[in-house]
């Protein structure tokens, strides 16, 4: 079974502050992916990778950067926490085989800035 | 940017009734995804669909991709309190990462 993990469940922060959260994947998967999920407002793309070392913007990435240093691993860093950015943060994983493939979830972290 | 846009926003049921959430997008998909998030949960694939008029089911489910693939369907017959949660469409234009609805809510009053 794929297993997604994330850092942590719950965060609260200070604003100003820099904040990292990490997504690991176990299934060998190309794609990572990183969501913000707001009430009314659905699942919004921050950033993805589709390999190594490569990043695209989403829809929304204003104030936040992303690593991808090995291919497990994808991290969503907030280089400046503000207010705006409480939210709950969802990363996903998929393989690419030519189409898409089944997003494979985390159980999210839901992150507070004071 | 492409927009899919997911209709209801909420829907309550009583137990037994039937329920369809319908996805809308302004240009041709490659495919579309469907996703169920049980709260508290985390969204979990239930099908693709890529074929134009394509029709899958999963026992009470029934997906529908529409000739033109620019809409689809989710109808659940006969809700159970098994089926609450919020139900998302994710679509995909080309090269671009799948975007997705806003999600129907489903409430099953027993």
């Amino acid at each position: 079974d794929v297993k997604v993990t994330q850092s942590s469940r719950y965060l609260v922060k200070r604003t100003g502050e820099k904040v990292f959260l990490e997504c690991v994947q176990d299934m060998d998967h190309e794609n990572m992916f990183w969501y913000r999920q707001d009430p009314g407002l659905g699942l919004r793309l921050i950033y993805f990778s589709y390999d190594v070392k490569m990043k695209e913007k989403g829809d929304i990435p204003e104030g936040y950067s992303v690593s991808r240093e090995k291919k497990e691993r994808f991290s969503l860093i907030l280089e400046s926490a503000s207010t705006n950015q409480t939210s709950m943060y969802l990363c996903a994983s998929s393989f690419w085989t030519g189409m898409d493939q089944p997003q494979h979830f985390g159980d999210g972290t839901r992150l507070s800035i004071l | 940017g492409q927009q899919v846009m997911q209709i209801p926003q909420y829907q309550h049921v009583q137990e037994g009734e039937d329920f369809t959430t319908y996805c809308n997008s302004s240009t041709t998909l490659s495919n579309i995804q469907w996703y169920k998030q049980r709260p508290g949960g985390h969204p979990v694939f239930l099908i693709q669909l890529v074929k134009s008029g394509e029709v899958k089911k999963q026992k009470r489910l029934t997906f529908q991709f529409g000739e033109a693939k620019k809409n689809s369907s989710l109808h659940i017959t006969a809700t159970q309190t098994t089926d609450v949660g919020t139900y998302f469409c994710a679509g995909r234009r080309g090269n671009t990462p799948l975007v997705f609805g806003k999600g129907t809510r489903l409430s099953v009053i027993a």
